[in-house]
């Protein structure tokens, strides 16, 4: 089967950074990525990564390693607009996108 | 204009009611999927198309069905709804080749 684990919560002050856990278990994996997800609102795209190693886009960066199906959202310099869910997702070969149950983030000033 | 649109936003039902939540997009993507969330289990993959005349199940189809009327639209029924179909429903899109999904704003479903 798959399986994909996260922490379910995480807080964190303002200026600070907050590395977020991703581990899975997956057939047909095809690239992991990550979703941000504020209360009541859709999923929105933050990162992909299908090789190993970090991808660094602003504030935000991933890194994968799939020997050890693994990976972490690092957020740099928090903002409270940072308070969220942040799903993590593998790509199958099949075309499908399973989601992890998504780390809920509060930052606090 | 959102590109990925679902209709209604917010519905409340009862028990036993036939019920369709529509999705139609913009984007020229030919895959579309429809997921449901729920607090401490995440997003759940109900159903998935790559085009026009072709249908999967994912992981939680029992209860539901869908149609795909064209290539911009995709609707998910349910044909007898129960309460624990109560959730937070989203239909998303995309390109295929593992590249990102885009998804419509969501329909909060409440069955009584």
């Amino acid at each position: 089967g798959q399986n994909i684990d996260q922490p379910t919560e995480m807080t964190a002050t303002e200026g600070a950074i907050v590395q977020i856990n991703c581990t899975y278990q997956t057939s047909g994996f095809n690239g992991l990525f990550w979703y941000q997800q504020h209360a009541g609102e859709a999923p929105t795209f933050l990162s992909y990564n299908v090789l190993d190693g970090l991808e660094e886009k602003g504030r935000f960066s991933s890194f994968l390693s799939r020997s050890k199906g693994y990976s972490y959202l690092l957020l740099k310099e928090l903002q409270m607009k940072d308070s969220a869910s942040y799903l993590c997702a593998v790509g199958l070969n099949t075309d499908k996108l399973i989601f992890g149950t998504g780390t809920r983030l509060q930052v606090f000033p | 204009d959102a590109d990925v649109t679902q209709t209604p936003r917010n519905r409340i039902t009862k028990t036993g009611k036939r019920i369709m939540l529509e999705c139609s997009q913009t984007k020229g993507h030919d895959r579309m999927y429809w997921y449901r969330q729920d607090p401490g289990l995440g997003l759940r993959l109900i159903y998935y198309s790559f085009d026009v005349k072709d249908i999967n199940k994912g992981e939680i189809s029992d209860g539901y069905s869908v149609s795909r009327q064209a290539q911009a639209k995709f609707s998910l029924s349910l044909e007898s709804a129960i309460p624990n179909q109560t959730a937070l429903y989203f239909c998303a899109t995309s390109t295929g080749d593992n590249t990102e999904a885009f998804f419509g704003q969501g329909t909060r479903l409440t069955v009584v």
